[in-house]
């Protein structure tokens, strides 16, 4: 148990659908990401928040949504996904600006889009 | 963008000791090493990190070459649950976008 939880551990849903993937924090950090991690590729940052504030958006397509309504909760907004969407998504989170502390991740969700 | 090179798998026996190598040539002074691992289809899990200095705690140690461009981190006695890829992660130490960039990092496989 890292206190980050994710929600669901897994979700199917067809390219149509609107889903949401959830994420909780318990731990009092300020910075929270989304990371995606397809079959046998490495893991890619898809967007950070520091003070509940996008910071960050690595190119990724509008049909994900990222929302940070406060500091302990982050949430990606899907819509019309495509099957290459289908991957492992995982969240994190950490505290402050100083680089000498850990990012704490959750489980993850397996995201299946048929 | 990841900056470190390490081999893609290794294997070690239960009980001895696992020496995973890391090459981050192109480092900077104010540049951090850190070491996550991720066992099969579970979120990354933090090891240790080191900017100069070897470190150590409870699951492993890091060791730094004096020149801090390579280094390998240490199980010192590895069992079958730290089955996992391993990664290293060069990452700056102000950055202020909290980057964590993985690269493929090295599959361990521990055998009974």
């Amino acid at each position: 148990e890292t206190g980050v939880t994710q929600t669901p551990r897994h979700l199917v849903m067809g390219m149509t659908n609107k889903k949401s993937l959830k994420c909780e924090q318990h731990l009092g950090h300020n910075a929270m990401y989304w990371y995606k991690q397809s079959a046998k590729k490495p893991l890619e940052l898809m967007f950070v928040y520091s003070l509940e504030e996008r910071v960050e958006n690595n190119s990724v397509p509008s049909r994900f949504s990222p929302e940070c309504p406060n500091s302990s909760h982050l949430f990606l907004h899907l819509h019309t996904l495509q099957p290459e969407d289908s991957a492992l998504y995982l969240c994190a989170s950490s505290q402050g600006t100083a680089m000498n502390t850990e990012a704490f991740f959750g489980q993850g969700t397996r995201l299946t889009v048929v | 963008d990841a900056k470190t090179t390490q081999p893609p798998s290794m294997d070690c026996a239960e009980g001895r000791a696992a020496n995973l190598p890391c090459n981050h040539s192109t480092i900077s002074g104010n540049e951090y090493v850190y070491w996550y691992r991720q066992i099969h289809s579970q979120g990354p899990q933090y090891i240790i990190h080191g900017l100069k200095n070897n470190e150590t705690n409870e699951m492993a140690s890091l060791i730094i070459t004096e020149d801090r461009k390579s280094s390998t981190l240490i199980l010192p006695h590895a069992t079958l649950r730290d089955t996992a890829v391993y990664y290293c992660i060069v990452r700056p130490r102000m950055d202020s976008s909290y980057k964590l960039i993985f690269g493929s990092g090295t599959r361990l496989l521990v055998r009974p």
